[in-house]
């Protein structure tokens, strides 16, 4: 069982250019969720789905986008990514509401040059 | 705004060296207070959640208690793979979660 699994682990990146953040589960959850985890601070939650064609923003959404377009998948994408955006993103599902515990995959390291 | 702190920010215990960290939180409503463990290089893991003040869970060597206005993780005996960072996070009425900086725990043999 899987579980949560993120593509890429590791990426770099040089200002401007552009790419997508893959994020899979086989738990059959209807909620995902994209975090964002700087050093010092706490998850932030950047945008989130309720379910199949759902998203959602959260905390900390601009200059990035989701798509939904499947249960078991969350794309997380930079349309010109900055340096502010160099971070470690972390996918995450739930089960049913915002309130139950979340499973998290193991994060994808990017770096924005 | 909502807040969660956690504190202290790091932590260095001897191997069997009891203590607790703290998740102080200001939300509006409290609907859940959930303990995550997270490894380097890893995501976090969930540990426990909390419901309602007085209520406590307890796993292994950890035991995580909830009252109005904080939350604490107590380590009974821990070893040195207990060392980890613990977050904790809280939603409120809207069921919007907000999760602390995390404490870093380092148990030494």
């Amino acid at each position: 069982n899987a579980g949560v699994t993120q593509t890429p682990k590791f990426r770099v990146l040089k200002t401007g250019q552009s790419m997508t953040l893959l994020c899979a589960q086989d738990m059959n959850h209807e909620y995902m969720y994209w975090y964002r985890q700087d050093p010092g601070m706490g998850l932030r939650l950047i945008h989130y789905s309720v379910g199949e064609g759902t998203t959602a923003k959260g905390e900390v959404p601009d200059g990035y986008n989701v798509s939904r377009l499947k249960k078991q998948n969350f794309l997380l994408g930079l349309e010109s990514a900055a340096p502010s955006q160099t971070s470690v993103y972390f996918c995450a599902s739930s089960l049913g509401t915002r309130n139950q515990p979340q499973h998290f995959g193991d994060g994808t390291r990017l770096s924005i040059l | 705004e909502d807040q969660v702190t956690q504190s202290p920010e790091a932590l260095r215990l001897q191997e069997g060296e009891s203590s607790s960290l703290n998740c102080s939180y200001t939300v509006s409503g409290l609907r859940g207070l959930f303990w995550y463990r997270q490894d380097p290089g890893k995501g976090p893991e969930f540990l426990f959640t909390l419901y309602s003040a007085g209520e406590e869970k307890e796993k292994e060597r950890l035991k995580a208690t909830l009252t109005k206005k904080e939350s604490f993780l107590h380590i009974t005996a821990p070893k040195p793979e207990d060392s980890a960072t613990y977050l904790c996070a809280a939603t409120d009425l809207n069921n919007d979660m907000r999760f602390g900086a995390g404490t870093r725990l380092t148990v030494k043999p």
